[in-house]
């Protein structure tokens, strides 16, 4: 079955820049998105379509693709930053959606 | 305001049968592809099901298939799943979530509402 890979955490000090990468052979043929899920509350989608922010997602948010990887960084780190980051896409054949395993963001 | 409220978890036995449902509002909810979406406790996001926006699509998570039922009803803005011979491995958070798009083709689109989810737990 398809699968996208994340790192488990990542961690950075306030105003530093994160990056979060995940990897999948489909990542060319599929769009990817990024939800942002902190405790106790629903996922939010903070960008859509590789690299389109949704309106209300502040700007330090940035999606980037590569290939079979695709990046999510953010500028300029802000305690309210710490949540847990999934990446999302389907497989070729759009019949099967799939998230990633789910980084951590840590803010020191 | 969009959104989507869950409904019709609870403790059920393994084995047994279970249906959520989900309602929509403030958004034509028959113009987007719905899905089903859960997370076990401390556990990350797993997609179940997703549905175009008139049934005519449907697809299921290799770990649910043939036991799960994805439907909907338009006239009345829901969403539905039918779980049955339910295992301890589907306990979990059941969210409801709005796509981006009819749902009808083999691109992905985003997931831009979510509900707050319903909380399933199979155990004896």
């Amino acid at each position: 079955s398809y699968e996208l890979t994340q790192p488990p955490s990542v961690s950075v000090s306030p105003g530093q820049t994160a990056r979060i990468t995940c990897s999948g052979d489909a990542l060319p043929k599929q769009y990817a998105f990024w939800y942002q899920q902190k405790p106790g509350q629903a996922p939010v989608l903070m960008i859509y379509e590789d690299s389109v922010r949704p309106s209300g997602i502040p700007e330090r948010f940035s999606g980037s693709p590569s290939g079979t990887t695709v990046t999510l960084t953010i500028s300029g780190v802000q305690s309210e930053d710490e949540a847990d980051y999934y990446c999302q896409s389907a497989d070729s054949s759009g019949s099967h959606v799939v998230f990633g395993g789910g980084t951590r963001l840590t803010v020191l | 305001e969009v959104q989507l409220v869950e409904a019709g978890g609870g403790l059920v036995q393994p084995g047994r049968s279970l249906r959520v449902s989900c309602v929509a509002s403030g958004f034509t909810f028959d113009d987007y592809g719905m899905h089903w979406v859960r997370q076990a406790p401390g556990k990350g996001l797993e997609w179940v099901s997703g549905m175009s926006w008139n049934g005519g699509k449907v697809d299921y998570a290799d770990s649910v298939k043939g036991r799960f039922t994805m439907s909907r009803d338009n006239a009345k803005n829901s969403l539905y799943l039918q779980m049955n011979s339910l295992t301890v491995e589907d306990t979990a958070l059941y969210y409801c979530a709005k796509g981006t798009d009819p749902g009808e083709t083999t691109i992905l689109y985003a997931f831009d509402v979510w509900g707050q989810g319903t909380m399933v737990t199979v155990s004896s």
